[in-house]
């Protein structure tokens, strides 16, 4: 069975500090992306990777930043965690867009910042 | 840039009664639309989605959706529904030709509560 896994279901942390969010795909997919999900919001992009060690902005960039060194592995960092950044983060990947597949999701990571 | 509206952000529905969750999105360009279900603490998984051919898509528990490009939209549909179909629904649509890596765009989420 294909998977994105999210290390952690649940994290909380405090204020300033430096957060990791790792996400590992199994599909040898090209794209890999993070969002956050807000109530009422829904899901709001913040990075997205196409080929490993290349990176592109979502529409929510602003504290955030990524890291692509191998094509399975996407992480997420928050620089320097701050209470708005409390939310549920989902990470996905994706085969190229010409075939049509959709995104396949993790579980998602719960984080809290205190 | 696509938005994509989903016109109910709560669907309250009885138990083997029908429910018709709305999708409108903006543009009329040639696009991919898919509807993802989440249930509770978990991650989205996808239950249909459209890319060409055929305007009427089946996907899995039942759930079927109706694209109409005159109108720019992809209503999902369930003619009886279980209690355990009370999730959050999304829609989302990627715009072929503005983007080449596929990016989905999703709309605020529907939640869908079914009581006996």
């Amino acid at each position: 069975d294909v998977k994105v896994t999210q290390s952690s279901r649940y994290l909380v942390k405090r204020t300033g500090e430096k957060v990791f969010l790792e996400c590992v795909q199994d599909m040898d997919h090209e794209n890999m992306f993070w969002y956050r999900q807000d109530p009422g919001l829904g899901l709001r992009l913040i990075y997205f990777s196409y080929d490993v060690k290349m990176k592109e902005k979502g529409d929510i960039p602003e504290g955030y930043s990524v890291s692509r060194e191998k094509k399975e592995r996407f992480s997420l960092i928050l620089e320097s965690a701050s209470t708005n950044q409390t939310s549920m983060y989902l990470c996905a990947s994706s085969s190229h867009p010409g075939r049509g597949g959709g995104y396949t999701f993790g579980s998602g990571t719960r984080l809290t910042v205190v | 840039a696509q938005s994509v509206t989903q016109l109910d952000s709560q669907v309250p529905v009885f138990e083997e009664a029908p429910v018709e969750l709305r999708c409108n999105y903006s543009s009329s360009v040639s696009v991919y639309l898919f509807w993802y279900v989440q249930y509770p603490n978990q991650g989205l998984q996808l239950l249909l989605k459209y890319l060409s051919g055929s305007t009427l898509v089946k996907g899995i528990n039942g759930f079927e959706a109706e694209f109409n490009k005159s109108q720019t939209s992809f209503h999902l549909r369930k003619p009886s529904v279980h209690i355990s179909d009370t999730a959050e629904y999304f829609c989302a649509v990627s715009d072929r030709e503005a983007d080449s890596w596929g990016k989905l765009q999703f709309g605020a989420g529907t939640q869908v509560v079914v009581t006996p």
